[in-house]
């Protein structure tokens, strides 16, 4: 199983101030996704990238992942209370035949305080 | 679209009892589901991997006879935590995808309190 390193793992800010969370690993993923979770609640999907030096944006959320498909960012501009959750970035890999599986990162705990 | 719900969404058992939980793709056919098992503050583990028809994959360290794992239908997992103790109290989160390489939806998550 590949290893998904991310960081922050908790990050406490201002409403309005500017954060990237970093996702990387040591192997290369079919494709990397982020999601956002809150308490008691399950992840839900913010994005998949899939090709090297891809960037994808949603909204205020910037999404890079790296050329060699091994790391990928995520930044958030003006950050809002709104934006407060678990992010976790995970990445796909096949786990035989023709299933693939899902390895998190250990997350980053975001609280944007107004 | 593509709604996975979980039930129940919490249950508290005492030690040693067997405690099961639903996976249901309300809407489409899941050949693949997912359970994964998510401490406090921690990332989400996976389980096991179980295709509709066929005996889970589990992954390494998880007792297969400790959490047993039924996907019977297309539109139904289950998860029996069996002699639940404490050490086993989590949060309990499926997952469904279709042709096994499809996006992963996630169900709402299972809190589970073992005393």
């Amino acid at each position: 199983t590949q290893l998904l390193e991310q960081s922050p793992q908790f990050l406490s800010i201002q409403e309005g101030e500017n954060l990237t969370v970093y996702c990387n690993s040591s192997s290369v993923f079919s494709s990397l996704q982020w999601y956002r979770q809150e308490p008691g609640e399950g992840p839900v999907l913010l994005v998949t990238v899939v090709t090297g030096g891809e960037v994808k944006k949603l909204k205020r959320l910037t999404f890079q992942f790296g050329d060699a498909r091994k790391d990928s960012s995520l930044h958030i501009t003006a950050a809002q209370p709104g934006d407060t959750g678990l992010y976790l970035c995970a990445g796909e890999e096949n786990s035989g035949g023709s299933n693939y599986k899902l390895t998190f990162g250990k997350g980053t705990l975001l609280t944007v305080n107004p | 679209g593509a709604v996975v719900s979980q039930h129940p969404s919490w249950v508290i058992c005492k030690s040693g009892t067997s405690v099961k939980i639903e996976c249901r793709s309300l809407d489409f056919q899941a050949t693949t589901m997912f359970w994964y098992r998510q401490f406090p503050k921690q990332s989400l583990m996976l389980m096991a991997t179980s295709n509709e028809g066929s005996k889970a994959t589990y992954e390494q360290g998880v007792e297969k006879d400790k959490f047993l794992i039924n996907h019977a239908s297309l539109t139904l997992s289950t998860l029996t935590v069996t002699s639940a103790h404490p050490e086993d109290s989590s949060f309990y989160i499926c997952s469904a995808s279709i042709l096994g390489r499809e996006t992963q939806y996630f169900g709402p998550g299972t809190r589970l309190l073992v005393l």
